[in-house]
């Protein structure tokens, strides 16, 4: 079946440091992903995405490669800020006209100053 | 501004009770989207609708209903049959499937559901 699995977190760092978040995917067919933020109480936000193989998405910072090979899509940023806490998905969408979602558990990120 | 409203922002139910959450979306989107999110876990799909007057039941659409009688509306009834409904429930659309951006969700900022 579809799946996805996202690295287990919270996931602690000081301002500044370098991220990494990995997310693997299982699908059949060709899927698109996405990485969605949700900051704490709120709903979630659509950080970037990638729907074909080699497509690199950004956003604010954000990086992540859809990488078909090793099924991955990790997302990266250079330089994290405090402002960036908050719990990260990685999802999704296999080629159909459903258009359903398919999310990992959350990576919680907090950012020390 | 476009956007998705849900309310209220928190809900609290006695055991028992049938309770309604509102979803409503300005983005003239075609498909809504129902989720239940809780903690430590991702997002599991309760119901989804395509176009008006119709939908399909998610990945866990037991003790839930739904209607969309109107585009711009899709309420969800988590009903007494629900067996553990204090979870945190997102609301979500996007624009349909026969645009490219069909699977490109937009999310409201979720209703929190406590059964006491």
């Amino acid at each position: 079946g579809n799946s996805v699995t996202q690295m287990e977190g919270p996931v602690t760092l000081s301002e500044e440091a370098f991220l990494t978040i990995n997310c693997t995917y299982t699908a059949t067919g060709y899927p698109s992903l996405f990485w969605y933020v949700q900051y704490p109480g709120e709903g979630l936000q659509l950080l970037l995405k990638a729907t074909k193989a080699d497509d690199k998405g950004s956003n604010k910072g954000f990086e992540a490669t859809y990488r078909k090979e090793t099924t991955s899509f990790h997302l990266e940023k250079g330089s994290v800020q405090v402002s960036d806490s908050a719990v990260y998905f990685c999802a999704l969408s296999i080629s159909s006209n459903t258009g359903k979602l398919i999310f990992g558990q959350g990576t919680t990120l907090q950012v020390k100053p | 501004d476009g956007g998705i409203t849900q309310s209220p922002k928190y809900l609290f139910r006695k055991e028992g009770q049938n309770v309604t959450l509102s979803c409503e979306q300005n983005l003239n989107h075609d498909a809504m989207y129902w989720y239940r999110q809780d903690p430590g876990q991702g997002l599991r799909l309760i119901y989804y609708s395509q176009i008006v007057n119709d939908f399909q039941k998610g990945d866990i659409a037991e003790g839930y209903s739904v209607s969309r009688e109107k585009k711009e509306s899709f309420p969800l009834t988590v009903t007494s049959a629900q067996k553990n409904p204090t979870a945190f429930y997102l609301c979500a659309s996007s624009i349909g499937w026969a645009s490219p951006a069909y699977n490109e969700q937009f999310f409201g900022p979720g209703t929190r559901l406590t059964v006491l």
